[in-house]
């Protein structure tokens, strides 16, 4: 099993450019997290999925941020245009499907985005 | 929604002493709470996790204790070493629903 996959491992942009982090949760998983971690705001839900259904987006910032999973095994996040106060580690973490309680999530090794 | 608080946000041990984290959720309907290590520079790591039909979980040198009418729960982990320096942070959640985290505690194990 090779775990939550992420790319890239490190992007560094420009203000006003479009930025797509990329995701591909582990196998068999159903449900799919972005969450973004500072030093300021600790770690943040942006949005989840569950059977690539967006279920909770009420974390996306604002509007130049947006998410998808076209199908089980891909998602983006992207951010158009960015900005400096973006800057920070982006997570995407999966779950399998769960019973009457959750299953953990299984975090991938992030993305650390630097806006200049 | 759920709110998670944890505390302390800062703990210093002597290796070999205990370190002990506090969690307090809101949501009675909260059934699972997962702890997570996180080494500089990685990503977060389950270490242990417990559901709410049970009090205690124990593996190893980490123990995880549930108090669902007071609402808290901790981490405890006995016999520290430096390795288990790192930042943790504990969650809450319920079936089909997000995982609200905590503010995370840094603890730092002193040789």
């Amino acid at each position: 099993d090779a775990g939550v996959i992420q790319s890239p491992r490190h992007e560094v942009t420009e203000m006003g450019q479009e930025v797509t982090l990329r995701c591909k949760p582990i196998s068999g998983h159903n449900s799919l997290f972005w969450y973004r971690q500072t030093m300021m705001r600790g770690l943040e839900l942006l949005i989840y999925f569950n059977n690539n259904v967006p279920i909770d987006d009420s974390g996306m910032p604002e509007d130049r941020f947006s998410a998808k999973m076209p199908n089980a095994s891909f998602s983006t996040l992207k951010i158009q245009p960015s900005e400096p106060r973006d800057s920070a580690v982006y997570f995407c973490a999966s779950s399998p499907p769960q019973s009457s309680y959750n299953s953990p999530l299984h975090f991938g090794n992030g993305t650390r985005l630097t806006v200049t | 929604g759920e709110n998670v608080e944890q505390h302390p946000s800062t703990l210093s041990v002597q290796e070999g002493d205990s370190a002990v984290i506090k969690c307090t959720y809101s949501d009675s309907a909260s059934n699972y709470f997962p702890w997570y290590k996180q080494e500089l520079g990685k990503r977060p790591q389950l270490i242990i996790d417990i559901r709410s039909n049970v009090g205690e979980k124990k593996d190893q040198r980490i123990a995880v204790t549930l108090n669902k009418t007071a609402k808290h729960f901790s981490l405890h982990i006995t016999e520290t070493q430096p390795e288990d320096s790192a930042v943790y942070f504990c969650a809450a959640s319920k079936a089909g629903n997000q995982f609200y985290f905590g503010t995370g505690t840094s603890l730092t194990v002193i040789p």
